[in-house]
């Protein structure tokens, strides 16, 4: 597609479940960034993959949250262990890679823990 | 580190006048500034930025303006219309990967 894809774009799960969260960056961008932004909130910085390779996850809160990208074009963000506190929506976003460019977000998956 | 002042948080303009946001940094090495408009349930799209060589930059109704000395940069959009009715964050940039962001503005316009 032409922007960055994220599924589900809505989950409910209860607390203490596992969750998945899939983005489908731009085509053709190496670098992608997961974010968390909470209502009323700017985004916050989780993680920044440059190609397969997790280049900077010092956003992660806890040894809860975990990413992958393992050919480097498609990520899962990973929730074990779900608290309410994790509701929010996480963002993703890609950028053609280096430093300096431009970075796209997708729509967002809006995760509600109950 | 480097931190990303906003304002105002909530700004209300009648329908055809302009608008305009101020955000100031803290580290002067910044390079890149970019502007991101959101509407409510969706994600941050970028509308536009500006580069530290580049004192201004226009497109159509928005215009950013950036002032190096003074570390500040501002968004303005002119003949403002309902469909401009949104939260805009600003947020800086070393030339890496990192954005730091504003904490955002609301903005409506009253028709």
């Amino acid at each position: 597609g032409a922007g960055v894809s994220q599924t589900p774009s809505n989950k409910v799960t209860e607390k203490g479940k596992y969750v998945e969260l899939r983005c489908d960056p731009i085509s053709g961008h190496t670098a992608l960034y997961w974010y968390r932004q909470s209502l009323g909130q700017g985004p916050e910085f989780l993680i920044y993959f440059q190609g397969t390779g997790a280049a900077d996850d010092s956003g992660l809160p806890n040894d809860r949250f975990f990413a992958v990208r393992p050919e480097g074009s498609v990520s899962t963000l990973k929730i074990q262990r779900t608290e309410r506190g994790d509701s929010a929506v996480y963002l993703c976003a890609s950028s053609p890679g280096g430093t300096g460019n431009t970075i796209y977000f997708g729509e967002g998956s809006w995760l509600t823990v109950v | 580190g480097e931190n990303v002042e906003q304002h105002p948080s909530t700004l209300s303009v009648q329908e055809g006048d302009s608008a305009v946001i101020k955000c100031t940094y803290s580290d002067s090495a910044s390079n890149y500034f970019p502007w991101y408009k959101q509407e409510l349930g969706k994600g941050p799209q970028l509308i536009i930025d500006i580069r530290s060589n580049v004192g201004e930059k226009k497109d159509q109704r928005i215009a950013v303006t950036l002032n190096k000395t003074a570390k500040h940069f501002s968004l303005h959009i002119t003949e403002t219309q309902p469909e401009d009715s949104a939260v805009y964050f600003c947020a800086a940039s070393l030339g890496n990967y990192q954005l730091i962001w504003g904490a955002g503005t609301k903005l409506i316009i009253k028709p």
